[in-house]
């Protein structure tokens, strides 16, 4: 079936340091993948996506690359901020069907 | 900007009562779905629906069952609440089956004791 897979946390960076989440997925077919981002006390909210092989989603500083060969979808950031402490999920939908995929989400926290 | 309201923050209930869990979206999706989420497994599928009265169970639908009489309305509801569905439960909502973003409501947690 479906399956989302990333790294556990959580992760602990200074502030400024390069940022990697490893997402891996198993899917059959071409689905989108998506990261979604939760802050404390809130619910998720759409970070970046990507809906086909080799599309770079990014957004707000963070990138990730839609890689089919590897089935991965890992998240970057060149230089993290305190502000970017929150809980990560990786997820992939395929295409025409109604579920979400998520993965088991990566806490990351950023020291000052 | 889409919203997603869920109607309770935080809720404490006893064991063996009937909980409702309500949520609302304003923006026309078709689409709503129910999660849970526990540390270390992520969001976990209860119910969705992809249309009015429409229903489908998730990955984990027992104990749960879900009611949508209008498409802005999604309700959750335990029948007979149990210790184990402890839990934080979030609402969701997406377009249709090909716009797939989903927008999630901030959430409601839900002690049992």
């Amino acid at each position: 079936g479906n399956s989302v897979t990333q790294m556990e946390g959580p992760v602990t960076l200074s502030e400024e340091a390069f940022l990697t989440i490893n997402c891996t997925y198993t899917a059959t077919g071409y689905p989108s993948l998506f990261w979604y981002v939760q802050y404390p006390g809130e619910g998720l909210q759409l970070l970046l996506k990507a809906t086909k092989a080799d599309d770079k989603g990014s957004n707000k500083g963070f990138e990730a690359t839609y890689r089919k060969e590897t089935t991965s979808f890992h998240l970057e950031k060149g230089s993290v901020q305190v502000s970017d402490s929150a809980v990560y999920f990786c997820a992939l939908h395929k295409t025409g069907g109604f579920k979400t995929i998520f993965g088991a989400g990566t806490r990351l926290f950023v020291k000052a | 900007d889409v919203k997603v309201t869920q109607s309770s923050r935080y809720l404490v209930k006893r064991t063996g009562e009937k909980v409702f869990l309500e949520c609302v979206q304003d923006m026309d999706h078709e689409n709503m779905f129910w999660y849970r989420q526990d540390p270390g497994l992520g969001l976990r599928l209860i119910y969705f629906s992809y249309d009015v009265k429409m229903k489908e169970k998730g990955d984990i639908p027992e104990g749960y069952s879900v009611s949508r009489e209008k498409k802005e309305r999604f309700s959750l509801i335990l029948e007979s609440a149990s210790t184990n569905q402890t839990s934080m439960y979030l609402c969701a909502s997406s377009l249709s089956a090909v716009n797939t973003e989903a927008f999630f409501g901030q959430g409601t947690r839900l002690t049992v004791v």
